[in-house]
């Protein structure tokens, strides 16, 4: 069983539609939560950077930590085709290993 | 403020020959970390490094494979006689406090 589970996908939806990207993990040791930004053939590109259980937004985005359940989520409202990316969940554990531990990514295509 | 810079972004290499692929981290970063990705995966960690110390190596492979982080100059992943099984795509990420890692375009390595 992967530590880190994620949806591959591939998710597309209309113009303008609230897109929800999800993973679950198992290591109740994980209590650093991230979502990165992949587009095709360039580096991660960090969006949300989460601690505690609850919401955090920024813009359009918003990052849900519920750690009772071991599931994260990440919104997007009112998407764009410049959304269309590869969406990667992150975590670590809060001391010792500073290694990320990743989900699979799932590709997002905003269609126009 | 320039990102973390990786270079080469593109390496061929034929069976048996050496790879060295070359990390700068963003200014004030004393913390590297490597990642692979495969096709449709997400990212694996690799090694995570500050200055002249390897402070994580769990997800080297434990033959061929190296890394180091000088005193001065960049991180080098280097990677001898190189397979067709090590055709993917590095990167390199770097913090301050080892907690938000922010990561660079990549080296896509091609072993024929």
């Amino acid at each position: 069983q992967k530590e880190v589970e994620q949806d591959p996908g591939p998710l597309s939806v209309p113009e303008g539609a609230i897109v929800s990207l999800n993973c679950t993990y198992s290591n109740s040791a994980f209590q650093y939560f991230m979502w990165y930004r992949q587009y095709s053939r360039k580096g991660p590109e960090l969006l949300m950077y989460t601690y505690s259980s609850g919401n955090k937004e920024d813009g359009r985005f918003t990052a849900q930590v519920d750690k009772s359940s071991k599931y994260i989520s990440l919104f997007i409202r009112d998407s764009q085709p410049s959304d269309s990316a590869t969406y990667l969940c992150a975590m670590n554990r809060i001391q010792g290993a500073q290694k990320l531990v990743f989900g699979q990514g799932t590709r997002l295509t905003i269609n126009p | 403020n320039a990102g973390v810079m990786q270079n080469p972004r593109h390496l061929v290499r034929r069976r048996g020959q050496e790879a060295r692929l070359r990390c700068s981290p963003m200014k004030g970063h004393s913390h590297v970390y490597w990642y692979r990705q495969l096709p449709e995966e997400g990212l694996k960690f690799m090694v995570y490094l500050q200055k002249e110390n390897i402070i994580d190596e769990s997800g080297m492979p434990k033959e061929r494979f190296s890394a180091e982080f000088p005193k001065e100059g960049p991180s080098i992943l280097r990677i001898q006689q190189v397979v067709r099984g090590d055709s993917a795509a590095y990167f390199c990420a770097s913090s301050d406090r080892g907690e938000t890692q922010y990561f660079g375009p990549g080296t896509r390595l091609l072993v024929l």
